[in-house]
Order: C-alpha cells, then structure tokens, then sequence
C-alpha cells in the first residue's frame, strides 16, 4: 500500500511570491492535515481537510490555505511569502473508520524563501 | 490548551542497550489518544506506537513499548535491543479524541536519540 505521498520535495521562492505544495494521503483515507516544521518552532498544525471541507484551522494567518480535491488529495497555498515562512512542511492523512484517526505523514516539503 | 514536554532534548545509547524518553502532557480532558512518532534523517514522520487513555495496558510494539501513567501525566517510550536504525528524533504528540478540537496532534519538541556502534 502507497504512503502519503508530497510534491515537489523541495521548493525555492523569493519573498512575495505564491507557493504551492501539492500532497495525496493513503489510499481510502478521506482526511487530509498540513503541518509546518520550521526551525525552533517546533510542530505547528496549520490546517485540516475532510471530505472537501476546512474542518480546522491552525493559529496561522489567512495567507495560508489550500483546498481539497474530490479524489482526497490536497493542496496547500502560501501567498505573499515571508522569510520565515521556510520551513519542511508535512502532510498527514487518516481514516475515520480508524477509532483513533492516527495520522500518517508523508515525506515533507522543504519551502526555502529567500 | 493542551501542552507536550519533552525534557530530554538529546540522548545517546549503546547498540543494544534500552532508553526510555520521558514525556508530559497537560489537559483536563478524561479520554484523549497518545502517540510516539520517529523522524529519521530522511526527515519522513513515522509513527512508533499509540496508546488510548481509556486503556490501562500498556501500548507495545516489538522493542517499543511505553509506561502509561495517566495520573501523572506520563508517557514514556522505550526503546529496547536499541539498533543503529533508531537514530531519530523522537515526538511525543496528544490529541484529543477524534472530532474533538479538530483531529490536531499537539506535538512536544522532540528527544535526538543518538544509537552508538
């Protein structure tokens, strides 16, 4: 069975700038979350995604968002790109029918902003 | 809120010697889940081991296994017959029960575990 799986693995943008990551969960799982591991800061949950909807929202600004896709997969949008933006950004998805919805990552993507 | 500690930032072990990483949580809630996940330096997030709070045997899973001491808010990982393998960073991460605060794993700020040959 596939894992979660994340694209591009790594993405270079000058300030200012959109970037956007792409991820699929697992196959069958409908939940998607984003994650941002930026240096000295720890874990921070950005965003989740069930069955096309924003279920909940992390303590992040507007400027990041994203969407999911009817086949589950997800997109996370960073617009107008700030330095400490740069950070490996992991994408984890889990099954409802999981009693403890444990969440699976995938590999990350490392945003560099420069 | 609910608050992860993990006070151990690094540790170091023999090959095939045990390590327990410690690790404390702070909520008032009743029923929640717990979970150890490994990040090697391939930096993918790898789950090790999950305990439900409703549960009082301990969690184990092959050389892993943790101590569950819900009074105090506890929940250490060992690792035992420690490989080379094990090196990580390990995370510490509560969440409430599904549907709950929105599914978000609150994570601790991770133990380096450094396995020696």
């Amino acid at each position: 069975e596939a894992g979660v799986t994340q694209s591009p693995t790594h993405l270079i943008k000058t300030r200012g700038q959109q970037a956007t990551l792409r991820c699929s969960p697992i196959s069958g799982h409908t939940s998607v979350y984003w994650y941002q591991q930026a240096l000295g800061l720890g874990l921070q949950f950005l965003l989740w995604y069930d069955e096309g909807e924003e279920r909940n929202r992390g303590n992040f600004p507007p400027r990041f968002s994203g969407r999911q896709f009817p086949n589950y997969s997800s997109e996370l949008n960073v617009n107008a790109l700030e330095l400490e933006d740069s950070a490996l950004y992991l994408c984890a998805s889990s099954s409802l029918e999981d009693v403890t919805d444990t969440q699976y990552f995938g590999p990350g993507t490392r945003l560099t902003v420069l | 809120a609910q608050t992860v500690t993990q006070s151990q930032p690094e540790m170091s072990v023999q090959e095939a010697e045990t390590v327990t990483l410690s690790c404390t949580y702070d909520t008032s809630e009743n029923n929640y889940y717990l979970f150890w996940y490994k990040q090697p330096p391939s930096r993918q997030m790898i789950l090790v081991i999950r305990q439900e709070a409703y549960k009082q045997q301990n969690a184990t899973e092959n050389r892993f296994s943790v101590n569950f001491q819900k009074a105090a808010k506890s929940f250490s990982l060992k690792i035992s017959d420690s490989q080379l393998g094990d090196t990580a960073m390990y995370f510490c991460a509560f969440m409430k029960p599904p549907g709950a605060a929105g599914n978000k794993l609150t994570f601790g700020g991770g133990t380096r575990v450094l396995v020696k040959p």
